[in-house]
């Protein structure tokens, strides 16, 4: 079946500096690949999705290219603020079906 | 931005007993999900519901699983009866269409936490 790994945390950073989270994706089929953000507190939110390979998503100074030939989306922001701490999810979503599948997860502090 | 709301946030029962969790969706989604997460682990799918109906669902929505949405009113998960191994966080998502197409976008809720002794 289909699976997603992203870099184990936590990740502890200070403001200011970059950020890269790596999502690597397993599929049989021709995915659309996402990152959602969840927030101290609330539910998970969508950052941003990218249907297509080769595609680059972006949101609030975040960006994720879709890599087929390596199979990864990884996420990055050249610099975090404090406001930027949350869990980060990398996701994927197959062809001919609602349901989406979810890495394990990654969290992220910014240090002021 | 459109909220979905969950009741109750936290439930403890024991083992055996029923469970419903309630998801009041954004208002004009017509498409319903159920995700479940272990502590330290993944979000995994459960269950997705449209017109009346299960779409899909996967191994984890056992048979002592169902989902409903009587008149508009809340989505449901039901289980009966309850088992230790269904302690989690249980997130209910909607969408105004599915989430293939372009106003597919899942809004979740904030989680109910399900503690089965």
């Amino acid at each position: 079946g289909d699976s997603v790994t992203q870099t184990e945390g936590p990740v502890t950073l200070s403001e200011g500096t970059s950020l890269t989270v790596n999502c690597s994706y397993e599929t049989k089929q021709y995915p659309t690949l996402f990152w959602y953000v969840q927030y101290p507190g609330e539910g998970p939110q969508l950052l941003f999705k990218v249907p297509k390979a080769n595609e680059k998503g972006s949101s609030r100074g975040f960006e994720a290219t879709y890599n087929k030939e390596a199979t990864s989306f990884h996420l990055q922001k050249a610099s975090v603020q404090e406001s930027d701490s949350a869990v980060y999810y990398c996701a994927l979503k197959g062809t001919n079906t609602g349901k989406l599948t979810f890495g394990d997860g990654t969290v992220l502090t910014v240090k002021p | 931005g459109p909220k979905v709301l969950q009741i109750p946030s936290h439930q403890i029962i024991d083992m055996g007993q029923m469970v419903t969790l309630n998801c009041d969706p954004v208002s004009n989604h017509l498409y319903f999900y159920w995700y479940k997460q272990i502590l330290g682990q993944q979000m995994e799918f459960l269950v997705n519901f449209y017109n009346g109906k299960v779409m899909e669902k996967s191994k984890l929505f056992k048979d002592q699983f169902s989902v409903e949405r009587p008149d508009g009113s809340y989505f449901t998960l039901k289980i009966q009866p309850t088992a230790l191994e269904d302690s989690a966080v249980y997130f209910c998502a909607s969408s105004l269409e599915g989430t293939g197409g372009p106003t597919g976008q899942l809004y979740f809720g904030e989680g109910s936490k399900l503690t089965v002794l």
